[in-house]
């Protein structure tokens, strides 16, 4: 079983549905959980971060970790062309240091 | 102001041979990190440098090595490249050690062993 797995994709949603992105784990170690966008031969960018159980939104984008059953998923809502990215949810640890895991990450598509 | 480069954004090597690549962090980051991200995978830590010493390892062989300069950049080297080695080499940089998740990423150095 790999620490961090991701719904496989890749998804794809018309323009203005809401999206949910899913991630569990098996390190119940983790209390930092983030949520990183990356486009075609980019690199990932910072969406989300939390720490511990809860939820954080931001604009349009909400996340939510639940530590019990070691899920946390990202929704987007009003969904956009310009958010076909392939998502990666990322985990640690620590507060300090950059050893993240990442899941595999789902390509998501969102037609116009 | 300049976010995280890193070069070259393209190499070819052969098996058996040896690579370096290059990054210069975010302006006022001095903490870099370097992942290996393999086609359809999410990235894999390699190393973190903070103050020109490697601070964390992920689970990577000795053949990956890497160096910090004073000036924050940094080197990533890979010796002896096997046809596992072609992935997408990631740097990303911090304000400092207490990261919260605020890793800044290149846009990466994409390497191909034949």
């Amino acid at each position: 079983q790999k620490e961090v797995e991701q719904d496989p994709g890749p998804l794809s949603v018309p323009e203005g549905a809401i999206v949910s992105l899913n991630c569990t784990y098996s390190n119940s170690a983790f209390q930092y959980f983030m949520w990183y966008r990356q486009y075609s031969r980019k690199g990932p960018e910072l969406l989300m971060y939390t720490y511990s159980s809860g939820n954080k939104e931001d604009g349009r984008f909400t996340a939510q970790v639940d530590k019990s059953s070691k899920y946390i998923s990202l929704f987007i809502r009003d969904s956009q062309p310009s958010d076909s990215a392939t998502y990666l949810c990322a985990m640690s640890e620590l507060e300090y240091g950059q050893n993240f895991v990442f899941g595999p990450g789902t390509r998501l598509s969102v037609l116009p | 102001d300049a976010g995280v480069t890193q070069s070259p954004t393209h190499l070819i090597k052969t098996r058996g041979q040896q690579v370096t690549l290059r990054c210069s962090p975010k302006s006022g980051h001095d903490t870099v990190s370097w992942y290996q991200q393999a086609l359809g995978q999410g990235p894999q830590f390699i190393f973190q440098y903070y103050e020109e010493e490697e601070r964390q390892r992920g689970n990577f062989p000795d053949r990956f090595s890497g160096h910090q300069f004073p000036n924050y950049s940094s080197e990533l080297n890979v010796n002896a490249l096997l046809l596992g080695d072609s992935a997408l080499y990631l740097c990303a940089s911090s304000p400092s050690l207490a990261a919260t998740g605020e890793l800044f990423f290149g846009e990466g150095s994409r390497l191909t062993v034949l």
